[in-house]
């Protein structure tokens, strides 16, 4: 079953304007960490910003920001000031106790930033 | 300096075919990884070894096997290749094997099978 979920296969977002992923996942642990990774054409995988469960404060990094709901299981990633280098497969992945180091990824989002 | 490395980065090949993918870390990492990328680009993990030690071994034809020399290499060799195995193919590595470290990616490997 699927346990990392990207309920929009793909989004758009006007240059300069902001932008909200979705992800949603299931666990029952109370310990795990959240991440976003891009996609570009390039196909190389690249970390955007990463989450503590613990941690209640979200994560940011420079215009990459999180949006975390734990009690909600949601994982939300803001990309503001959109710019075309941010065109990119967008996924979100988790890492729990049960499942050792693995990634579990979701099924991606596709980001397209028009001019 | 590239810190995780792959080599092919794409391979043609036909069914029935074996065919071999390495992966190469500079970065001290204790653990890596392969993962498949599928037509969907979906991504699933299919091994991890740590220290030369395999730690995880997902539900994977045994078609595949991976083999760590040392812990900066860890190939993927591919017997009976088959048209369900084109994909592409991603090598990572962390510091260690704890859920808490980031993992890097290489470039990724796009097998074709014809």
């Amino acid at each position: 079953a699927q346990t990392v979920t990207q309920s929009q296969p793909e989004m758009s977002v006007q240059e300069a304007e902001t932008v909200t992923l979705s992800c949603t996942y299931d666990t029952s642990e109370s310990d795990y960490y959240l991440f976003w990774y891009k996609q570009p054409p390039s196909r190389q995988m690249i970390l955007v910003i990463r989450q503590e469960a613990y941690k209640q404060q979200n994560a940011t990094e420079n215009r990459f920001s999180v949006n975390f709901q734990k009690a909600a299981k949601s994982f939300s990633l803001k990309i503001s000031d959109s710019q075309l280098g941010d065109a990119a497969m967008y996924f979100c992945a988790y890492s729990r106790e049960t499942s050792g180091s693995r990634l579990t990824f979701g099924e991606g989002t596709q980001l397209t930033v028009n001019p | 300096d590239t810190a995780v490395s792959q080599t092919p980065k794409y391979l043609v090949t036909q069914m029935g075919n074996d065919k071999s993918i390495k992966c190469e870390q500079n970065l001290g990492h204790d653990t890596m990884y392969w993962y498949k990328q599928d037509s969907k680009k979906f991504l699933k993990i299919m091994f991890s070894y740590n220290n030369k030690e395999l730690i995880i071994n997902e539900t994977v034809p045994n078609r595949f096997s991976p083999k760590s020399p040392d812990k900066a290499h860890l190939n993927l060799h591919i017997n009976s290749l088959e048209l369900g195995d084109s994909a592409v193919y991603f090598c990572a590595s962390s510091p260690h094997r704890d859920r808490k470290e980031t993992q890097y990616f290489g470039p990724g490997t796009r097998l074709l099978v014809l």
